[in-house]
């Protein structure tokens, strides 16, 4: 089965500084993975994805993830953190099952920003 | 486009009642999504819909019944509410034409607490 790891669940940045937030994998099949965001009282909107094409993958608000299949790894970027990207950040990997493709996510890392 | 809407947003339940979660895509996706969101364990996913007259059990199905009641309509039933099942519940769809159609799009969310 697939799953995966988010290292962190809190993250705390000041307004301007790199963000990182760090997702690894665990997959038996070349893997489709997500990064989905979470604004407070709000469902979850999709940043970004990677399904087999440029390993480099950009997304909404300046977020981007590179796929490193040497390190089982897609973590998530973005140079200067703002107040606004306050949130909750989910890693998700995406298990075929023929026509009933299913998510599993990671358990989230909440991020911070601070002035 | 609303996208995928869910209603009620919030119920409060006692232990051993009954309800039902609504929701309802208007993107004419295929495949339809229950999650369950608990602090520190991400989302669950409960049952799926791959398609029209299609359901099946997700992760953590035990509690819970599903109808897909048309294309666009996709319930969550409890049928005998436990406080274990205090949690924000998800729905989400797919346009599921392939592995290049993995997004999922999700609702705002129902806020459910059983007391």
């Amino acid at each position: 089965a697939q799953s995966v790891t988010q290292l962190g669940s809190h993250v705390s940045v000041s307004e301007g500084a790199l963000v990182l937030l760090r997702c690894n994998y665990s997959s038996s099949v070349p893997p489709y993975l997500f990064w989905y965001v979470q604004y407070p009282n709000q469902g979850l909107q999709l940043l970004l994805k990677y399904t087999s094409a440029a390993t480099l993958v950009k997304g909404i608000n300046g977020f981007e993830a590179e796929f490193k299949k040497s390190e089982t790894s897609f973590h998530l970027t973005k140079p200067s953190a703002h107040m606004s990207d306050a949130a909750e950040y989910f890693c998700a990997v995406s298990d075929w099952l023929g026509g009933g493709n299913k998510l599993t996510f990671g358990t989230g890392t909440q991020l911070k920003v601070e002035l | 486009n609303a996208g995928v809407t869910q209603t009620p947003k919030f119920q409060v339940l006692k232990t051993g009642q009954s309800m039902t979660l609504q929701c309802a895509q208007d993107m004419n996706h295929n495949s339809m999504y229950w999650y369950r969101q608990d602090p520190g364990m991400g989302l669950r996913l409960i049952y799926y819909s791959a398609s029209e007259g299609t359901t099946d059990k997700g992760e953590v199905p035990n509690g819970y019944n599903v109808s897909r009641l048309n294309k666009r309509e996709f319930s969550l039933r409890l049928e005998s509410a436990a406080p274990s099942q205090t949690s924000v519940y998800f729905c989400a769809s797919r346009l599921a034409g392939g592995r290049g159609t993995d997004t999922q799009y999700f609702g705002p969310g129902t806020r459910l607490t059983v007391l």
